[in-house]
């Protein structure tokens, strides 16, 4: 069963706009959740997190949004640059750190 | 501070060997997480393990997949006989604390390839 789901495969954007990445999860246990960027050939790079006590947590460019009521987790990436291009992941956590992960959204930033 | 290595980067087998492929932690971690990243799917969590000891490995198949991380050295992910659905990409990941909300960095992978 696929307990953290991102439902959109790919998404393109223009270089200086918002890049909206989204999660769902189906698990009322997770109580953390993160999200890593991927490059081909590399390992995942930690972005940004979020405890599900909190409801949004900024990071510079990078905000994410939780709705726990919704089960639904958002990335926000602004302004975007072409260097953003990359697989994003989202993942979500319990206990011991264990991470459980969505399939990943391509995101093409056009200059 | 050299970030978690894994090695070999690219292994090549044929059906009925065995691969083993390596994962050294970042300094100061004890904990270390394998995961498996099958072609078009998302990573997916096999074995979670400290020094000496495997905490969970409710991930890892029953049968020819074994993990361990040795007091001295790095964490081995052993997979015996291989077969061509093992061909895959697998991640480790290494944190100092074994707790949620503790980052894990993750190594480049060892992707193999089972011919």
């Amino acid at each position: 069963d696929q307990q953290v789901k991102q439902n959109s495969p790919s998404l393109s954007v223009q270089e200086g706009r918002i890049s909206i990445l989204n999660c769902d999860y189906t698990n009322s246990m997770f109580d953390y959740f993160l999200w890593y960027k991927k490059y081909p050939a590399e390992g995942p790079t930690f972005l940004i997190s979020i405890s599900s006590i909190k409801d949004k947590n900024e990071d510079g460019r990078f905000t994410v949004f939780l709705n726990k009521s919704a089960k639904h987790l958002s990335l926000h990436i602004v302004p975007s640059q072409p260097g953003d291009s990359a697989v994003y992941f989202c993942a979500a956590s319990t206990s011991y750190g264990k991470l459980t992960f969505g399939q990943g959204t391509i995101l093409t930033v056009h200059p | 501070n050299a970030g978690v290595m894994q090695n070999p980067r690219h292994l090549v087998r044929r059906r009925g060997q065995e691969a083993r492929l390596r994962c050294s932690p970042m300094k100061g971690h004890s904990h270390v997480y394998w995961y498996r990243q099958l072609p078009e799917e998302g990573l997916k969590f096999m074995v979670y393990l400290q020094k000496e000891n495997i905490i969970d490995e409710s991930g890892m198949p029953k049968e020819r997949f074994s993990a361990e991380f040795p007091k001295e050295g790095p964490s081995i992910l052993r997979i015996q006989q291989v077969v061509r659905g093992d061909s895959a990409a697998y991640f480790c990941a290494s944190s100092p604390r074994g707790e949620v909300g503790n980052e894990q960095f993750f190594g480049p992978g060892t992707r193999l390839t089972v011919l």
